[in-house]
């Protein structure tokens, strides 16, 4: 069965820090990647998504992540973080062809102090 | 205008009432979802339908009773609540046929069980 690991449950971090949030998957075959955020109080938006290419991608608000296939990793970095950027961030993964049913990791909370 | 919306936003009932959440979507798609997102924050898929169809179904008790009229809308009735009910839960969509497994969510509507 598909699973996806987040391995941090609370990052902190000071204004301008550089993040990186660590996300590993189980599953055999092609799969899509996927990072959502959840702002305080708000629904799951779409920060970035890898489907195939460069296995470096990049999405919103300064965001990118790469996929590291021979890791099973698709961990999520931005070089200079604000307070804005304080929300819960979810990696998800999903089969190529599938369903669409989309697996979660737990997700991680990131709190950025002014 | 609301790609995804749920109707209502807050629920707040006793246990052994019976409540429903409403979702539409206005994307076009063909696929939705409901997610049980717990106070842990962690998203679980309850269920996903295509054009009308059921077609993901997780361990989920016989109280909850998914309904969709049409593609564009899938609620969620629950029986006899519980006090383990109480969650966010949140509606999404995708395009089953782009095979990406790219959601996209409702604002949640959060569940609280007296």
């Amino acid at each position: 069965a598909q699973s996806v690991s987040q391995h941090n449950h609370h990052v902190i971090l000071s204004e301008a820090a550089s993040l990186e949030l660590g996300c590993n998957y189980s599953y055999g075959g092609t799969v899509n990647l996927f990072w959502y955020v959840q702002y305080p109080g708000q629904h799951l938006q779409l920060l970035l998504k890898y489907f195939s290419g460069d296995p470096l991608v990049k999405g919103i608000k300064g965001f990118e992540a790469e996929f590291i296939k021979s890791k099973f990793s698709f961990n999520l970095r931005k070089p200079s973080v604000q307070w804005s950027d304080t929300a819960e961030y979810f990696c998800a993964v999903s089969s190529r062809g599938s369903q669409g049913n989309l697996i979660f990791g737990k997700g991680t909370k990131l709190s950025v102090k002014p | 205008d609301t790609a995804v919306s749920q109707t209502p936003k807050y629920l707040v009932t006793q246990m052994g009432n019976d409540k429903s959440i409403k979702c539409e979507q206005n994307l076009g798609h063909d696929t939705m979802y409901w997610y049980k997102q717990d106070s842990k924050k962690f998203l679980k898929i309850m269920f996903s339908y295509n054009n009308k169809e059921l077609i993901i179904n997780e361990t989920v008790p016989n109280r909850f009773s998914p309904k969709s009229p049409d593609k564009a809308h899938l609620n969620l009735h629950i029986n006899s609540l519980e006090l383990g009910d109480s969650a966010v839960y949140f509606c999404a969509s995708s395009h089953r046929g782009h095979g990406t497994g790219e959601l996209f969510f409702g604002e949640g509507s959060r569940l609280t069980v007296l």
